[in-house]
């Protein structure tokens, strides 16, 4: 089964409104990273947060980590319409695997 | 630098034919990794590899065999192709850092249909 399962499944906004996405999994990790994929193409990384760690930033990225919880979110501010995407949370299980959620479906409309 | 590559971008098989995906990348990582992409299911995890003449399953591994015997190649098979394997394959690898796998890069996939 897979490890992290983000909700919403999709979520639509206007420009310029701030997403939010969430990602829950179910065992211990290392760290956990944040995925987005454009329609037809490979998977972009753009942040990794380890496990003692809470909060980081990237730009217009901000990402949350409650290993209490076993749950991040990652939050985009001042969304643009080339935020539109899949967004994938991936935590790295035991022996060296990464295991990637369903993803949530982002669109940003104008 | 190439990245991660994948050959080929397309691909048609008929049931029961067999065929190699090849995944190549030029950044000198440890890790490699294939996975394949269903509408509403994601990234699964078929196989990988920590390190050259290495390999392990991963959650969807039944049908396909790798091997990594190059550092920067990792190949992956299917031997009996069935429709069930008609899916997007994307190629991943990454570097060892702190003993732990880092940021993964991905190739740009390849659509394959067995009809």
């Amino acid at each position: 089964s897979q490890q992290g399962e983000e909700d919403p499944q999709a979520l639509s906004i206007q420009e310029g409104e701030n997403a939010t996405m969430n990602c829950s999994y179910k065992t211990s990790i290392n760290n956990l990273q944040w995925y987005r994929q454009n329609s037809g193409r490979g998977l972009v990384h753009l942040i990794l947060i380890r496990s003692n760690e809470r909060e980081k930033h990237s730009g217009r990225l901000r990402v949350t980590l409650d290993t209490s919880k076993k749950s991040s979110s990652l939050l985009i501010t001042a969304s643009r319409a080339a935020d539109t995407a899949s967004y994938f949370c991936a935590t790295d299980g035991r022996d060296d695997k990464i295991i990637f959620g369903k993803g949530t479906r982002l669109h940003i409309l104008p | 630098n190439a990245g991660v590559t994948q050959t080929p971008k397309f691909r048609v098989l008929k049931t029961g034919q067999s065929m190699t995906l090849l995944c190549a990348q030029d950044m000198n990582h440890e890790y490699m990794y294939w996975y394949r992409q269903d509408p509403g299911m994601g990234l699964r995890l078929i196989h990988y590899s920590v390190g050259e003449g290495t390999t392990a399953k991963g959650e969807v591994p039944d049908g396909y065999n790798v091997s990594r015997l190059k550092k920067q190649n990792f190949l992956l098979g299917l031997e009996s192709a069935a429709p069930s394997q008609t899916s997007v394959y994307f190629c991943a690898s990454s570097q060892r850092g702190g003993g732990e796998p880092g940021t993964q890069y991905f190739g740009p996939g390849t659509r394959l249909t067995v009809t």
